[in-house]
């Protein structure tokens, strides 16, 4: 079945841990994005990435790093760095282009700081 | 002022009524806009997507977009229950390479019976 998997579904980090979440997508999309959701909060955004080796910062990039070394794979690194790491995070991905760009999101990984 | 604006609510709507929820948006430029439906404690899933003025009609969903007023809202007519979730707006901004999908904060939607 094709789609975006997310992996692990829940995660704890020690302070001063760094974690590392998964997301992978068959769906042979070129964009992928990164959201962190706070409870009662909309999405915002961490980082994206349009094309293979490349990625632009989003609106809370601090405390966060990422790779895409591979069309399918886009990996999130919560660094010791985030202060405030606990919440919902979604990974998306998208075709590129002007029509039919909607973003399909993964199941998510639910981060508590313990 | 932020690229995407959402009434956060929570609007309630009695069953079998018509729900009307509503965004506004920054980027004068933008092209593409959606709406997502989102369950507490689940990922947010596509409901529509418009591209071009007007309305597009989906079973109950019709969107609406005016380009000119920046201004995209969703209908769901004949409201069951089941629809009670958070509505996210998203528009896509920037082009190519720097394009990304922004979303606003969400609005809460309850049908009472």
């Amino acid at each position: 079945d094709g789609g975006i998997t997310q992996s692990p579904k829940y995660l704890f980090r020690k302070e001063g841990q760094n974690v590392t979440l998964s997301c992978e997508q068959n769906l042979n999309h070129d964009a992928m994005y990164w959201y962190r959701q706070d409870p009662g909060q909309g999405l915002r955004l961490i980082y994206y990435s349009q094309i293979v080796n490349d990625f632009q910062k989003g609106d809370i990039a601090e405390g966060y790093s990422v790779s895409r070394e591979k069309k399918e794979s886009f990996p999130l690194t919560v660094t010791s760095a985030q202060k405030n790491p606990t919440a919902f995070y979604l990974c998306a991905s998208s075709i590129m282009g002007q029509g039919g760009t909607e973003a399909f999101f993964g199941q998510g990984t639910r981060l508590t700081v313990v | 002022q932020k690229e995407v604006e959402q009434n956060s609510g929570p609007l309630s709507v009695p069953e079998g009524a018509i729900a009307s929820l509503n965004c506004t948006y920054s980027d004068r430029g933008s092209q593409s806009f959606f709406w997502y439906r989102q369950y507490s404690g689940k990922s947010p899933e596509l409901i529509m997507s418009i591209y071009s003025n007007g309305d597009k009609e989906d079973g109950r969903f019709t969107a609406q977009l005016n380009k000119a007023s920046q201004y995209v809202s969703l209908l769901i007519r004949d409201s069951q229950p089941s629809d009670s979730a958070t509505y996210l707006c998203a528009v896509k901004v920037g082009y190519s390479s720097a394009s990304k999908i922004i979303f606003g904060s969400g609005t809460r939607l309850s049908i009472r019976p």
